[in-house]
């Protein structure tokens, strides 16, 4: 069965220091992979997608990056944090073509 | 470019009344989808709608997907505590961009 892994958790850090979350998905292949935040008590805004190896759409113009080094692998990034980063960045998976959503655990990253 | 609306924001009922939340998109969708977020997790996939006017039940939800596939209801009777979480529904923008509504946080007072 699939199953998707994102880590950690929970995350404190100071403003200025760098930001690498990594989510992998197992059992299944060529997925689409989402990086979402959602602000405290808000919605979910879409930061990034990737149907593939090395493609990476950027939604919205911010502080943070994306790749995807391997198949099954998404890492979200940012050199330098700043406080407005904060929130629960959610990781998720799609297998084909509009089918669900498979959500990873979440990180509550929290800068200060 | 398509964007999913949903309201109300917020929703907070006695138990046992019922809660309905709507979802809105600026274009027609392929195909639209329902998600629970309990409080501190993730959400987690409920329905997925895909043939015009179609309506769906589980247990005290029902869900509708409107005639010309650009909007969608989900309907709980009477509500019950552990109803409580925010709600959201999705639509494809395209075959790769699954985009989400604001959500309808319920709060369910016991």
């Amino acid at each position: 069965s699939q199953t998707i892994h994102q880590w950690p958790a929970t995350l404190v850090q100071p403003v200025g220091s760098p930001l690498s979350l990594e989510c992998t998905v197992e059992g299944t292949s060529n997925p689409n992979l989402y990086w979402y935040r959602q602000a405290a008590g808000r919605g979910l805004q879409l930061l990034f997608y990737s149907v593939g190896i090395g493609q990476i759409s950027s939604e919205v113009p911010q502080n943070l990056s994306a790749s995807r080094p391997q198949d099954r692998q998404f890492i979200l990034s940012s050199k330098k944090l700043l406080l407005s980063d904060s929130g629960f960045y959610l990781c998720a998976w799609v297998g084909t073509r509009g089918s669900e959503a498979f959500f990873g655990q979440g990180t509550r990253l929290t800068v200060v | 470019g398509q964007q999913v609306m949903q309201i109300p924001q917020y929703q907070h009922v006695q138990e046992g009344e019922d809660f309905t939340t709507y979802c809105n998109s600026s274009t027609t969708l392929s195909n639209i989808q329902w998600y629970k977020q309990r409080p501190g997790g993730h959400p987690v996939f409920l329905i997925q709608l895909v043939k015009s006017g179609e309506v769906k039940k589980q247990k005290r939800l029902t869900f509708q997907f409107g005639e010309a596939k650009k909007n969608s209801s989900l309907h709980i009777t009477a509500t019950q505590t552990t109803d409580v979480g925010t709600y959201f529904c999705a639509g494809p923008r395209n075959n790769n961009d699954m985009r989400f509504g604001a959500g309808t946080r319920l709060t369910v007072k016991p």
